[in-house]
């Protein structure tokens, strides 16, 4: 079965520094890689998504993230933290199925 | 366009009582996928349905859990007799249909009803 992980339950930066969230997957082939951003109380957003061809993906909010088959990695990256980036972020993997598998989540808090 | 629309956003039960959550999913798509998430999890696939189809329900729990998408109307998440353990959040999302390696796979959540058993 496939599995994400999120390492970071919860990450701390300075508004204007950057960011680096890290995700992990677990699949044999190529997977569809996915993050979203879930405000609270909100339901979650498509930050940006990987299916195939570069392996850096651009997505909104000035957000970017790059495949790594050798690592099995999708990390999710902002070079200049806003405080309203503050969020729950999410990396789902649906390699080899409709259905997505969640990460667990990584709480983002950003300091003036 | 409007976006996956769900409602209550909050809805309050007493155990024992029936819970049903409604989605309507984006103009456009036919498919629909239930997700539940517990504080400080990821979400939980349950179920994934087409119009008047269970296509995958193998995160379902057994009892008390259902799911429907008629051919009109929003598609219904419905708890029977809860329990404490059912509070949780409760999220819809749906996609114009599955597919390999296209835009198709992108699944577009709503804003979720957060259930509270007391």
């Amino acid at each position: 079965a496939q599995s994400v992980t999120q390492p970071d339950i919860h990450i701390t930066v300075s508004e204007g520094a950057s960011l680096e969230l890290r995700c992990n997957y677990s699949y044999g082939a190529t997977p569809y890689l996915f993050w979203y951003v879930q405000s609270p109380g909100q339901g979650l957003q498509l930050l940006l998504k990987y299916f195939s061809g570069d392996t850096l993906v651009q997505g909104i909010k000035g957000f970017e993230a790059e495949f790594k088959r050798s690592q099995s990695s999708f990390n999710l990256r902002k070079p200049s933290v806003h405080w309203s980036d503050a969020a729950e972020y999410f990396c789902a993997s649906s390699g080899g199925s409709y259905i997505p598998t969640f990460g667990r989540g990584t709480s983002l808090i950003v300091h003036p | 366009n409007a976006g996956v629309m769900q409602n209550p956003r909050h809805l309050v039960r007493r155990r024992g009582q029936e819970a049903r959550l409604r989605c309507s999913p984006m103009k456009g798509h036919s498919h629909v996928y239930w997700y539940r998430q517990l504080p400080e999890e990821g979400l939980k696939f349950m179920v994934y349905l087409q119009k008047e189809n269970i296509i995958d329900e193998s995160g379902m729990p057994k009892e008390r859990f259902s799911a429907e998408f008629p051919k009109e109307g929003p598609s219904i998440l419905r708890i029977q007799q809860v329990v404490r353990g059912d509070s949780a959040a409760y999220f819809c999302a749906s996609s114009p249909r599955t597919g390999a390696g296209s835009n198709t796979d992108t699944q577009y959540f709503g804003p979720g009803t957060r259930l509270t058993v007391l």
